[in-house]
């Protein structure tokens, strides 16, 4: 079975553009979590998505925004960006159980550099 | 001005030891756990999982204990090898969905 899927695995952008990230999970699978990894943060958790509702949200800003189409791909959009959202953002799956608390198995991330 | 990152512990090894990455978790309903690890370039890779109704999981080469009175988790990897080097991370989930919490993560260096 193929494993999360992330695009693009690397993108510079400059401070006020936006981005959007793309995330395909493993076939089968209909949570989406989002991460973010910084060196000064760690991982923190963005947003989950489970059959096209976002199921929980994190301490982020409004400009980090997301959805889940009827596949179970995912999408993230950043809007007017700053420098500090510079990170790696994972994606995250898990089986269809339903009830939370099913194990996530990640992808490779995408590395966002803002100038 | 310059980034601070975390100050990540190191956990230094000789191959062929056993090694013991401990985490103190925060939250007391926290009700389910797991131990990524995580090489440089890549996501977080699943090694291991545990549930508040258990206090001991074992699999391949590895270990994880879990006390609910302290909120301690630990994973024990047995004659670790150069390959075990990574970051390692807890994880913990509250319910109501796949929210996690992460730890700072432990740097795993195994010495030849």
């Amino acid at each position: 079975k193929a494993g999360v899927t992330q695009t693009p695995r690397y993108l510079i952008k400059t401070r006020g553009q936006q981005v959007t990230l793309s995330c395909s999970p493993i076939s089968g699978h209909r949570s989406v979590s989002w991460y973010q990894q910084t060196p000064g943060q760690g991982l923190q958790f963005l947003f989950e998505y489970f059959s096209e509702t976002q199921r929980n949200k994190g301490n982020f800003p409004g400009r980090f925004s997301g959805r889940q189409f009827s596949n179970s791909r995912s999408e993230m959009n950043v809007s007017t960006l700053e420098l500090g959202d510079s990170a790696l953002y994972l994606c995250a799956s898990s089986p269809p159980s339903g009830g939370g608390g099913e194990t996530q198995y990640f992808g490779p991330g995408t590395r966002l550099l803002v100038l | 001005g310059e980034s601070v990152g975390l100050h990540l512990p190191t956990l230094s090894v000789q191959e062929g030891d056993n090694s013991i990455i401990n985490c103190a978790y925060s939250n007391s309903a926290s009700d389910y756990f797991i131990w990524y690890k995580q090489e440089s370039g890549k996501g977080p890779q699943f090694i291991i999982d545990i549930r508040s109704n258990m206090d001991k999981r074992q699999g391949q080469r590895v270990t994880v204990l879990l006390n609910k009175t302290v909120k301690h988790l630990s994973l024990q990897i047995a004659a670790t090898q150069p390959g075990d080097s990574a970051v390692y991370f807890c994880a913990e989930n509250a319910g109501g969905g796949n929210k996690l919490t992460f730890g700072t993560g432990t740097q795993l260096k195994v010495e030849l």
